[in-house]
């Protein structure tokens, strides 16, 4: 997890309260992710970003938000918690988007964060 | 659409054992495929890849072959040991596109190696 903080990791909080999930790189990457896993569905991209202020959907992206104010920190936003978001979540940070004459996109996990909602 | 199938688990080994985990993809395009490992209470890590037909990833004794006439990239393993035992995900990028360089996953297979 080098270069990668996510806070909390634990945590635990009743449905309909809002939830902070926070993401923090010391590795100047362009590329940041959100990341959900569920037993059954392993990992599905929530939201990702491409610079600062920019910022786009994933596959699963209702019921949050994600915002980038600078360049090492990515956060992702519960806005009304729900059972259904009971997850561990998984920042991913990469330096490009991979692809074309770039090459395969490698990206680097933090620890996860671990939601439980009640 | 674009997705990922891994052969479901647990699979329980005994140490030394030959391991293989099926993934098979369907994508449009050419893309990169993966696997990542997932050790208990661990973020995922980058065990190996190959960006096209025919190249064969390997790493800590792991190997795998994009097969694209299959579209497969099974993991396989000579002989596995209990640190072995993790969480593996197969997980493809597309190359080009609106999706471009987004990761899509297998849903993961457990692997339980005995002492």
């Amino acid at each position: 997890d080098a270069g990668i903080t996510q806070s909390p990791r634990h945590k635990v909080t009743e449905t309909g309260t809002p939830v902070t999930l926070r993401c923090h790189q010391t590795e100047n990457h362009r590329y940041m992710y959100w990341y959900r896993q569920d037993p059954g569905h392993g990992l599905r991209l929530i939201h990702y970003s491409y610079g600062v202020k920019d910022t786009d959907k994933g596959e699963v992206s209702d019921g949050y938000s994600v915002s980038r104010s600078k360049t090492e920190d990515f956060l992702l936003t519960l806005e009304s918690a729900t059972s259904s978001q009971t997850s561990v979540y998984f920042c991913a940070i990469s330096e490009s988007k991979g692809g074309g004459k770039t090459g395969a996109n490698v990206l680097t996990f933090g620890a996860g964060s671990r939601l439980t909602v009640l | 659409g674009d997705s990922v199938t891994q052969m479901e688990g647990p699979v329980t080994l005994s140490e030394e054992a030959f391991l293989t985990i099926n993934c098979t993809y369907t994508a449009t395009g050419y893309p990169s495929l993966f696997w990542y490992v997932q050790y208990p209470g661990e973020g995922l890590q980058l065990l190996l890849k190959a960006t096209k037909a025919d190249d064969k990833g390997s790493n800590k004794g792991f190997e795998a072959t994009y097969r694209k006439e299959t579209t497969s990239f099974h993991l396989e393993k000579g002989s596995v040991q209990v640190s072995d035992s993790a969480v593996y995900f197969c997980a493809l990028t597309l190359n080009y596109g609106g999706s471009q360089g987004n990761l899509i996953f297998g849903k993961g297979t457990k692997l339980s190696v005995k002492p």
